[in-house]
């Protein structure tokens, strides 16, 4: 079986600072781990993804994050937010097969200006 | 279209009637997914085709729920006799590859159920 755990409910921080989103993971084989962000009322989009090889992975809208197998994380950074990453924030594993893909509970990030 | 459709996107439905959400996939997608949202949560596998087969149903959290995909393409969820519980968001996400577990899901806006 396979579990996320995203410890942050709600992140805020104001414009152009640092943000760290949270993010561990449980499986007992291989996995591949993903972001996804959800804007206001829209599905869904794919941010970024870990599959294999560098475990730095940058994504869209100057994220990236990094994958640590030992600490079983996989937390989302980015260096300087801006108000439009105010959205909700997945985390999720997929250990193969069909992809059946497993999300944690969410992030919302809120951007003070 | 460019994405995911799905629709309608709000439903009401009064508790005990049958309702059923479709969703429409990118064309050429061979997987197509099924997912509930309950409100502060993230979203929960409900079931997966792969063209016309259900190959998944293991998150259908009961024998009201009830999924096809007759023709490989479109999809329709549907839920009888609904009670409030029921009342999510229904998500669908299609994806080009079918067996494997690297590739993007691309999601629809998802409807928004409300039993009353």
């Amino acid at each position: 079986a396979q579990s996320v755990t995203q410890l942050d409910s709600q992140v805020p921080v104001f414009e152009e600072a640092p943000v760290e989103l949270r993010c561990n993971y449980s499986s007992s084989v291989s996995v591949y781990l993903f972001w996804y962000v959800q804007y206001p009322n829209q599905g869904l989009q794919l941010l970024l993804k870990y599959l294999s090889g560098s475990t730095l992975v940058k994504g869209i809208n100057g994220f990236e994050a990094e994958f640590n197998k030992s600490q079983t994380s996989f937390h989302l950074r980015k260096p300087s937010v801006h108000i439009s990453d105010t959205a909700e924030y997945f985390c999720a594993v997929s250990s193969g097969g069909y992809q059946k893909v497993t999300f944690g509970t969410g992030t919302k990030l809120q951007v003070i200006p | 279209g460019a994405g995911v459709s799905q629709s309608p996107r709000y439903k009401v439905a009064k508790r005990g009637q049958d309702v059923a959400l479709r969703c429409d996939p990118i064309s050429g997608h061979v997987s197509l997914f099924w997912y509930q949202q309950a409100l502060g949560q993230g979203p929960e596998f409900l079931t997966y085709f792969q063209n016309e087969a259900q190959l998944d149903k293991s998150g259908l959290p009961s024998d009201r729920f009830f999924a096809e995909r007759p023709e490989g393409s479109v999809s329709t969820l549907k839920i009888q006799r609904t009670q409030q519980e029921d009342s999510a968001v229904y998500l669908c996400a299609s994806s080009p590859r079918a067996g494997t577990g690297d590739t993007e899901a691309f999601f629809g806006q998802g409807t928004r159920l409300t039993v009353v």
